[in-house]
């Protein structure tokens, strides 16, 4: 029972270029909605979050947009840079302690 | 401040025996957390502690079992290891847990099943 997908393992940006990371749900009970990073060998790294009274956050470089009415979640990253290429996990939350996570997308940004 | 300290590092075990990771959450924390990670099934929720009480529990079998202190240190325990048991695994504290919100993870426990 899969509630929470990244349809893309993996993706591949010029830098410079927007990266679009996706993430599907299917139980409409989620209501708190997190983005993650994550490098080999270190344990994931909060990134932005956003609550479903909300359709798009900003944090500098990085937009999360929610379409709940597709149950879809999205994270953007322009410009992309070298750094920013790691593995990219959404989490989702009904509201309490545990996170629902997708199974992750690796991002490499191309120089 | 020091992160969420998460040890050991690396582990190899048999079958059939038992494991014990241990975690050390952010001075202050009271909420700690345990997840799975295995090739191809992301992250999934093992449970979460909140001052030494089991607040919620994910689908995991009963071999899988945590405790927490009154320091809010957490340790957790598989016994009988399978071999499917081989994972990371990581652990993640927050200052009161809720919503997923604000919780620093660890560099987590590579378990490996032999």
């Amino acid at each position: 029972d899969q509630q929470v997908k990244q349809n893309s393992p993996s993706l591949s940006v010029q830098e410079g270029r927007i990266s679009i990371l996706n993430c599907d749900y299917t139980n409409s009970m989620f209501d708190y909605f997190l983005w993650y990073k994550k490098y080999p060998a270190e344990g994931p790294t909060f990134l932005i979050s956003i609550s479903s009274i909300k359709d798009k956050n900003e944090d500098g470089r990085f937009t999360v947009f929610l379409n709940k009415s597709a149950k879809h979640l999205s994270l953007h990253i322009v410009p992309s840079q070298p750094g920013d290429s790691a593995v990219y996990f959404c989490a989702l939350s009904t509201g309490n302690e545990k996170l629902t996570f997708g199974t992750g997308t690796r991002l490499t940004i191309i120089p | 401040k020091a992160g969420v300290t998460q040890t050991p590092r690396y582990l190899i075990k048999t079958r059939g025996q038992q494991v014990t990771l241990s975690c050390s959450p952010i001075s202050g924390h009271r909420s700690v957390s345990w997840y799975q990670q295995t090739p191809g099934q992301g992250l999934q929720f093992l449970f979460e502690y909140f001052s030494e009480t089991q607040r919620n529990k994910g689908n995991f079998p009963g071999r899988f079992s945590g405790r927490q202190f009154s320091n809010s240190r957490s340790e957790m325990n598989v016994s009988t290891l399978e071999l499917g048991d081989s994972a990371l695994y990581l652990c993640a504290s927050s200052l009161l847990g809720g919503q997923g919100y604000g919780y620093t993870f660890g560099s987590g426990t590579r378990l490996t099943v032999v």
